[in-house]
Formats: C-alpha cells, structure tokens, sequence
C-alpha cells in the first residue's frame, strides 16, 4: 500500500512556542490530507480537511488560527500549532488520499508534549 | 450522518482462543467500511476494508470482516489470537460519495490478550 510519512514522531516544546509536524505522502500524489487528534484511550477527531493548494475546511470546535494547516504540494501538508499549551498535548495523526481514491492511508503520528 | 459503534470498550482473551469484534453503523446506504489496528504510540494500520461484492473480506493477519446488510454490522473475527495482536482496533465507515471529509471512527476496542 501507500506509505505516508509524517515527522517527528515526538515531540516536547515549550509553552508559548510552535510546533510544526509534517505529513508526507512518499509514493503518491495526494490531493487530500487529513489532520486528526488523538486524546489517551480515545477515538481519532477529525481537524481539518485540506486539499493541495486550498484553504484548509476545519471542523466546528478546532481553532485554525491556532492549528495552521497548510498544504502547499501534492506530497507534503503541515500542521502547526501555535503558541502551545498544556492542553494541546495530544496525538497527532495525518491521512491522505489520492485523486479519485476512496481510501486515505495514515502517517504513524506525532506525539506532542507541551511543557 | 453517519456515525459508527464499537460496543465494547475493552475485550480479554487467551492466547489461541478465537476473537470477534463488534461494529455497527449508521448510514442511509451501504458506507464504505474499515478496520483499523494501532498499537500504543503509532498511527493505525489497515486490517481490512469492504467495499462491494462478497460480504466476507479477508485482511492482514489472519483477519476476516463479515458485512451484514441487514444488522448493518461489519464484525472482525480472528479464528486464533496471538500475543501480538493485542492493540487497540477500530472501525471506520466513510460515505461512497466522493466527500473530503466524511470517515468516521469508532470509540475503539482494546484488546488484551492472555497468556
């Protein structure tokens, strides 16, 4: 299957700072990514939906001025969240999927601590 | 919408003994359908998915799914678990429209798996 990659796989920042965790699709063109958050022993909660060279459609309840998602080539999306807090602690988790695909193939995602 | 249940939080089983895994959904045709496993501290890994046709769908790791129309149910089944397959699995459903953002996961089922 495809293989997306995303980096780092964990990372610790500060309060205050941002942090960006790319998402890369290695072997396909992906016109759609997908940004998830992971909170312990839970379910994934879809962010956002961003499409190569688009805006990205954030669900209701995520803030995008805090969580900037950007999506500027075919094989690259990144998240950055700014001035992290405590409570952005959590597991970040990218998709993506390729033109006229149905199934979206998953990054092995970022642990973020903020401190 | 549509919106998917996983009934059991949490299943224990011995090594060797046989494993099923209970998924419903909720949507107004026949979804696209997906099982996911992650270990701790990764990203998820496809199991297995159904799209059309026969209703029993071989996986990855001695997995098989089995949709049923009429309990709109996508159950997981493994004849013989093995100590590697404790994780945490989950069922998605995504809608066969072409849609940007419309997969959906269940809560998830831990499984654990005794010696």
């Amino acid at each position: 299957g495809a293989v997306v990659s995303q980096h780092p796989s964990r990372v610790i920042c500060k309060s205050g700072t941002s942090v960006k965790i790319e998402c890369r699709s290695l072997d396909f063109q992906a016109t759609t990514m997908f940004w998830y958050r992971q909170f312990p022993k839970q379910s994934l909660m879809l962010m956002a939906t961003s499409n190569e060279g688009s805006k990205a459609t954030y669900e209701q309840g995520v803030e995008k001025d805090k969580f900037l998602i950007n999506h500027a080539s075919l094989t690259l999306s990144t998240l950055t969240v700014t001035s992290a807090h405590p409570e952005d602690s959590s597991f970040y988790i990218c998709s993506a999927r390729g033109s006229g695909l149905v199934e979206a193939f998953f990054g092995q995602g970022t642990r973020l601590t903020v401190v | 919408a549509q919106s998917v249940t996983q009934p059991d939080i949490h299943i224990t089983v011995s090594e060797g003994a046989s494993l099923e895994l209970r998924c419903n959904y909720s949507y107004g045709a026949t979804p696209y359908l997906f099982w996911y496993v992650q270990s701790p501290g990764q990203g998820l890994q496809l199991l297995l998915k159904y799209f059309s046709g026969d209703t029993l769908v071989q996986g990855i790791k001695g997995f098989e799914a089995e949709f049923k129309r009429s309990q709109s149910s996508f159950n997981l089944r493994k004849p013989s678990v093995h100590w590697s397959d404790a994780a945490e699995y989950f069922c998605a459903v995504k809608g066969t429209q072409y849609n940007n953002n419309d997969m959906r996961f269940g809560a998830g089922t831990r499984l654990t798996v005794k010696p």
